[in-house]
This record gives C-alpha cells, structure tokens and sequence, in this order.
C-alpha cells in the first residue's frame, strides 16, 4: 500500500544551523502538507501546498520556515535558523484531491528535530 | 473558524470492556471529522472518517464513530477494549472539504488498557 515517507527519522541540530526536512508524498497525491507536534502537545497545522505554492500557512509558519517541491517526488521543509523551540516531531501529509470524499490526508511517520 | 474539544486527557479502561472517547467540535460549515491513531513512536493513521454521508461511521480494530450534528459531538466507540488499543487518540476537524486548509486537532486522549 503506498505511504507517505520521512526522512531523517531524528535530526539533532546546533542552534542557528539550518535544516531541511524531507517528505516523499503519496506518488498521485496533489495536496501537501507540513505539522507539527511539541512534545506532550497537540498536533498544529503548518503549511499546505498545491500546485506549487503555498495555499495556507498557520501564524507559526514565519519566515524562517520555507516549502518547496524540488522535483516530482520530494517535498520538503526548511528551517533556516533554528531555535530551541522548534524541536518537535514533524510530521508531513498528502491528499489525493479537493473532493470532499478524498480529503483524507495520509501522514507520513514523522521526523523528530532536536534542537540544542 | 473551526476548534475541536477533546474532554478527557486520560481514559483508562480494561481489557474487555467498551471504550468512549468523546470530542466536541466546532465549526463554520459543514464539517469534515476524523479520527487519528498515534501509537508510541509510530505516525498517525487514519481510524475513520465522516464526510456528510451516514452518521454512524464505522473504521478500523472495531472502532465506530457517530456524528450528532445537535450536540456537535463526534465520540469514539469500541465494544471490547484490546491491549494494542493503548495509544494517543485524536480528534480531528476540516472546514473544507475542497479546499487544501490543515487539519485542526484536538490535543488527544491517551488511552490506557488495564490487563
């Protein structure tokens, strides 16, 4: 059955250091999405992405975050310089369409960034 | 705007007996409503879904849900509690079911087996 992948599964990075998260989507989807989850917190809504722009991005989703989709399969989030909050768990989802009937949204199995 | 209620941050129950898991939700439109699994270290995988067809929504492990538009509650259910149902459950709503919006989650109920 085809899945939504993650790499790395943790990332340890410096304080400052720049980082890319990277998301193969589910190969038909056309809808991507980034989230995140601080430890012991619930699950936020970061970004979505179709048709290669971002389509809405959450009050968290500064500057500093940036999207892209470098080619046909991978898409990937950017951290330019992290700070000791943005260590979480990152999750990345894709959707098939925009019918109401497919809006299911299949996570991939996250990536945890460790920031110190 | 759209928000989801999760009333319980703990459920302990035993092996066995019947699970509810209960969420409220609001919401602008007609909302589209998810449960998701996260088992530890794990990703989070659909349980079910209601997208405005039957109200009684059956998912997967037995899970079932129902829709009940006058108490915007969407709570789940399980007949008989398993030892791997022990996880961090979400409830989950979109406003749109078009458009590319994020989910909004709710902040989970973690469930605990008791052998």
């Amino acid at each position: 059955e085809p899945e939504v992948t993650q790499t790395p599964s943790h990332q340890v990075t410096q304080m400052g250091q720049e980082v890319i998260l990277r998301c193969v989507p589910i190969s038909n989807h056309l809808y991507f999405y980034w989230y995140r989850q601080i430890l012991g917190q619930k699950v936020e809504f970061l970004v979505s992405f179709y048709n290669n722009e971002i389509s809405e991005k959450s009050e968290i989703f500064d500057d500093q975050f940036s999207v892209e989709r470098p080619d046909g399969s991978n898409f990937t989030l950017k951290i330019r310089s992290t700070k000791l909050e943005d260590s979480a768990m990152y999750f990345c989802a894709s959707r098939l369409s925009g019918a109401s009937s497919y809006n299911e949204q299949f996570f991939g199995p996250g990536t945890r960034l460790t920031v110190l | 705007a759209q928000s989801v209620t999760q009333l319980d941050s703990h459920v302990s129950v035993s092996e066995g007996t019947p699970v509810l898991l209960r969420c409220n939700y609001s919401s602008s439109y007609s909302p589209s409503l998810f449960w998701y699994v996260q088992h530890p270290n794990k990703g989070l995988q659909l349980l079910l879904k209601y997208t405005s067809a039957a109200t009684l929504v059956k998912g997967i492990n037995g899970f079932e849900a129902e829709f009940k538009k006058s108490e915007t509650s969407f709570h789940l259910t399980k007949p008989s509690a398993h030892m791997s149902d022990a996880a961090e459950y979400f409830c989950v709503v979109s406003d749109t079911g078009g458009g590319a919006d994020g989910l909004t989650f709710g902040k989970g109920t973690h469930l605990i087996i008791q052998p």
